[in-house]
């Protein structure tokens, strides 16, 4: 069971706005910065986003990420094809000192 | 631009050590501004966080696997390693190695491109 809590699935038609949650508590996301991966299948991680809402260059604008409180959300806008993939949440959590991730959520674009 | 590679044996025997090693180059391990950390993937389940090593050789490990646990860095070759002794079934995984930022929210910038190891007799 993953310290922080994301949904298994999302989905979306292309050009819909999509958004995936991510909750935690105090001694992580509610006292630390929060960062998204995305994930192909057989391939490593990517940053997708860091710091709560900075995306690294290369980054598409159609990315954008929110915190508030214990909680943490990705919005993907103009969902595209190519957005198909598992997107997981982590941050640091005081209390473990260590890193901390969701367990991951599974993008399907109808 | 920053590589890393994992590399070590694909299968490891129940009871025994999982021994790790990842080397980066493009940039030097001894930079201040970067903790050195394991992640791992059991097949078609989320991701886990390891533990990260410093240059100076302070490591942090996640508590559940602390016990089982070694993380150590070699300066002078620019890689850093994972000792994982007892393994079970359970350890079977994709393992990654990554770059992570001490300024940004520890975040894992930079990734190997993981190596599957199987845990079996």
């Amino acid at each position: 069971q993953s310290v922080l809590t994301q949904p298994p699935s999302a989905s979306g038609t292309p050009g819909q706005r999509v958004t995936i949650s991510c909750s935690g508590s105090s001694s992580n996301i509610g006292n630390n910065v929060v960062n998204w991966y995305q994930q192909f299948p057989g391939t490593a991680p990517r940053l997708l986003i860091h710091n709560d809402n900075q995306r690294p260059s290369g980054v598409p604008d159609r990315f954008s990420g929110s915190e508030s409180g214990t909680s943490a959300s990705l919005a993907i806008s103009g969902l595209q094809s190519e957005d198909e993939a598992d997107y997981y949440c982590a941050a640091w959590d005081d209390s473990l000192n260590g890193a901390v991730f969701g367990g991951g959520t599974q993008l399907t674009v109808l | 631009q920053v590589q890393l590679q994992e590399s070590g044996p694909g299968l490891v025997k129940p009871s025994e050590t999982l021994s790790l090693t990842c080397n980066v180059s493009g940039g030097s391990i001894s930079s201040r501004s970067y903790y050195w950390g394991w992640i791992r993937q059991p097949p078609g389940k989320g991701l886990e966080w390891i533990g990260s090593i410093y240059y100076s050789g302070t490591t942090y490990s996640n508590p559940s696997l602390k016990s089982r646990l070694i993380i150590s860095v070699d300066t002078s070759k620019n890689l850093f390693s994972l000792k994982l002794s007892s393994v079970t079934a359970a350890d079977t995984a994709v393992y990654y190695c990554a770059r992570q930022r001490s300024y940004t929210g520890y975040d894992f910038d930079y990734w190997g491109q993981g190596t599957l190891v199987a845990v079996s007799s």
